[in-house]
């Protein structure tokens, strides 16, 4: 596609659930990124992926977060046990090399209610 | 610790009217610095960079920033906002050899036609 494409544009779900939120990078990037917008706030960072490993988790809040990229393309974050502070728009970024100089490509995010 | 202000949070102008964003960050070492703009329903989108070279760095739609590095500041700026200007702008930092955008609290620019 022509950008980066993230789905469900929506998602709410009960305090407790187990959710996934994907996101389809732009053909041809090998980087992606997750990044967590709270209200009020600017996107904190999650993780990055460079191909199929997560080059860096650091900023995944705990261990019930969890993000797989299996064949370099479609990333997928996973939420166990979810809380309602994980309430949040979740942005999927990506861009053609993980290079500093490399622009990042947003998606339009996913946004998470937990209820 | 390395973070990113933006002093503003909400600005209204009429149209016609100079624009100036303010960001400061704390990050030791080199920098690169983004401004990114989110408009109404829509992802966000780079508006400009900083990686090095000249201190004044012209984007998209007519903004600007400048890089002044004594005073850890890369303010946005426009001469003559538009209607369509309407967006939140998100001041963002990363440093050399890193990729992970440190992002500002964002400011929410409304313009009135």
């Amino acid at each position: 596609g022509a950008g980066v494409s993230q789905t469900p544009s929506n998602k709410v779900t009960e305090k407790g659930k187990y959710v996934e939120l994907r996101c389809d990078p732009i053909s041809g990037h090998t980087a992606l990124y997750w990044y967590r917008q709270s209200l009020g706030q600017g996107p904190e960072f999650l993780i990055y992926f460079q191909g199929t490993g997560a080059a860096d988790d650091s900023g995944l809040p705990n261990d019930r977060f969890f993000a797989v990229r299996p064949e370099g393309s479609v990333s997928t974050l996973k939420i166990q046990r979810t809380e309602r502070g994980d309430s949040a728009v979740y942005l999927c970024a990506s861009s053609l090399t993980g290079h500093v100089n490399t622009e990042a490509f947003f998606g339009q995010g996913t946004r998470l209610t937990v209820v | 610790a390395q973070s990113v202000s933006q002093h503003n949070h909400h600005v209204i102008l009429s149209e016609a009217a100079s624009l100036e964003l303010g960001c400061n960050y704390s990050y030791g070492g080199t920098v690169n610095l983004f401004w990114y703009v989110q408009y109404p329903g829509q992802h966000l989108q780079l508006l400009l960079k900083y990686f090095s070279g000249d201190p004044l760095v012209k984007g998209i739609k007519g903004f600007e920033a400048e890089f002044i590095k004594s005073k850890f500041s890369f303010n946005l700026r426009k001469p003559s906002v538009q209607w369509s200007d309407t967006a939140e702008y998100f001041c963002a930092v990363n440093g050399e050899g890193t990729y992970k955008y440190i992002f500002g609290t964002g400011t929410r620019l409304k313009v009135l036609a």
